[in-house]
């Protein structure tokens, strides 16, 4: 089966522990991204990356960082949580091919305390 | 910048009540265009979509078009069920420059009653 997969799904944190979020996709899918999720903000794109080795920032970076050392695998990682950071999380993929739509992995919900 | 702005909720409808959730945009050059649903505690998945103006998407029900003069991409449905009840997400994704991310609008929560 197709999926975009994300673990955890629930996390509690405190300040300033460092934590990954994994993210996997079966697909081959050259772009991945993360997103996070907060009420009335809709969801906002935190990085992207466009194939093995090639990440970029999206529109709310700060506090994150990502990798791509594998074309599957797209963690991210924050360093030093601050409760400024409890959303929900979305992992993202897609083909580089046409149509640009986007297959969701099921969220991780993050509470930083 | 690009920009969504849809229909503030919740939308609280009977079932089989016809619905509209209103979608706009802001976007340079031609933008593809995106209904994602929310199903309680779940992720996004795709509802429908349409890529040039005047395209039609549809899916189990759902249709919305295109329309590039209005610059809107409004959601409607015929007669709503109880599993319609979800979050509903109007989004947009430009063409060209690599990252092609998808802008979304802050989503509409929709409850169907029996």
């Amino acid at each position: 089966e197709a999926q975009v997969t994300q673990n955890p799904r629930y996390l509690i944190t405190v300040t300033g522990k460092k934590l990954t979020v994994t993210c996997s996709q079966n697909m081959n899918h050259e772009y991945m991204s993360w997103y996070r999720q907060d009420p009335g903000l809709g969801l906002r794109q935190i990085y992207y990356s466009m194939n093995v080795e090639v990440t970029d920032k999206g529109d709310v970076p700060e506090g994150y960082k990502v990798s791509r050392k594998e074309k599957r695998n797209f963690p991210l990682i924050l360093e030093s949580p601050s409760p400024n950071q409890t959303s929900l999380y979305f992992c993202a993929s897609r083909s580089q091919g046409g149509g640009y739509e986007q297959y969701f992995g099921p969220g991780t919900r993050l509470t930083v305390t | 910048g690009n920009s969504v702005t849809q229909m503030e909720g919740p939308v609280t409808l009977s079932e089989e009540a016809f619905l509209t959730i209103n979608c706009t945009y802001t976007a340079t050059g031609y933008p593809s265009l995106f209904w994602y649903v929310q199903y309680p505690g779940e992720g996004l998945q795709l509802l429908l979509k349409a890529t040039k103006a005047d395209d039609k998407g549809s899916n189990k029900g759902f249709e919305a078009t295109y329309r590039k003069e209005t610059t809107s991409f409004h959601l409607e449905k015929g007669s709503v069920q109880v599993s319609d009840s979800a979050v509903y997400f109007c989004a947009l994704s430009a063409r060209g420059g690599g990252n092609e991310k998808l802008t979304f609008g802050t989503g509409t929560r929709l409850t169907i009653i029996p």
